[in-house]
């Protein structure tokens, strides 16, 4: 596809349980993250992949959050033991900017998101 | 204080006239900004980017930057009812966006 593809698009967890959330990023496309968006909030950012490198997990809320993205495309975020503060929108980007330096042209594009609701 | 505000809203606005949305960043080594349109549960959407001082402009949309101020502008206009939607001003540094809470835009017809 064109876009970026996130699966499932809404997601129903009890709280205490383990979700997977899936990223399809643009093909191509370096550059991965993760943002949380909570209701009326601007997303906040999660983490960061250079192809299969995780270099950045600092806005990761705790250790229950993990990311992966083994072969440098598609990503999972998994969430272990949800809580009912983890209800948000989680929203995949992808950009072809490495960041390597200071570059133009560092647009990410977003996919639909997965509304996570724990119960 | 955060790293990103935006002017609070709701921001009315009746059919044909300009939207002046404004946004203002704390992080003075930011080096890209955008603007992001989203509407309700939806994603967002990248209308604009802008990188050095001055004005961009793109159809109906034009970025203003002035990084003296630390300031990002966005006008639309002619606004149109499909124009109504939350738009989030984003500032990059390196990788990471920071992005404002957002500010709700209706166009009345």
């Amino acid at each position: 596809g064109a876009g970026v593809s996130q699966s499932p698009r809404y997601k129903v967890a009890k709280r205490g349980q383990d979700v997977a959330l899936r990223c399809d990023p643009i093909s191509g496309h370096v550059s991965l993250f993760w943002y949380q968006q909570a209701l009326g909030q601007g997303p906040e950012f999660l983490t960061y992949f250079q192809n299969e490198a995780q270099l950045d997990k600092s806005g990761l809320p705790s250790d229950r959050f993990f990311a992966e993205r083994p072969e440098g495309s598609v990503s999972t975020l998994k969430i272990q033991r949800t809580q009912q503060e983890d209800s948000a929108v989680y929203l995949c980007a992808s950009s072809l900017a490495q960041f390597v330096r200071r570059t133009m042209n560092t647009e990410a594009f977003f996919g639909q998101g997965t509304r996570l609701t724990v119960v | 204080q955060k790293e990103v505000e935006q002017n609070s809203g709701p921001l009315s606005v009746p059919e044909g006239a300009i939207a002046s949305l404004n946004c203002t960043y704390s992080d003075r080594g930011s080096q890209s900004f955008f603007w992001y349109r989203q509407y309700s549960g939806k994603s967002p959407e990248l209308i604009m980017s802008i990188y050095s001082n001055g004005d961009k402009e793109d159809g109906r949309f034009t970025a203003q930057l002035n990084k003296a101020s630390q300031y990002v502008s966005l006008l639309i206009r002619d606004s149109q009812p499909s124009d109504s939607a939350t738009y989030l001003c984003a500032v990059g540094n390196d990788y990471k966006l920071s992005f404002g809470a957002g500010t709700t835009v209706t166009v009345r017809a």
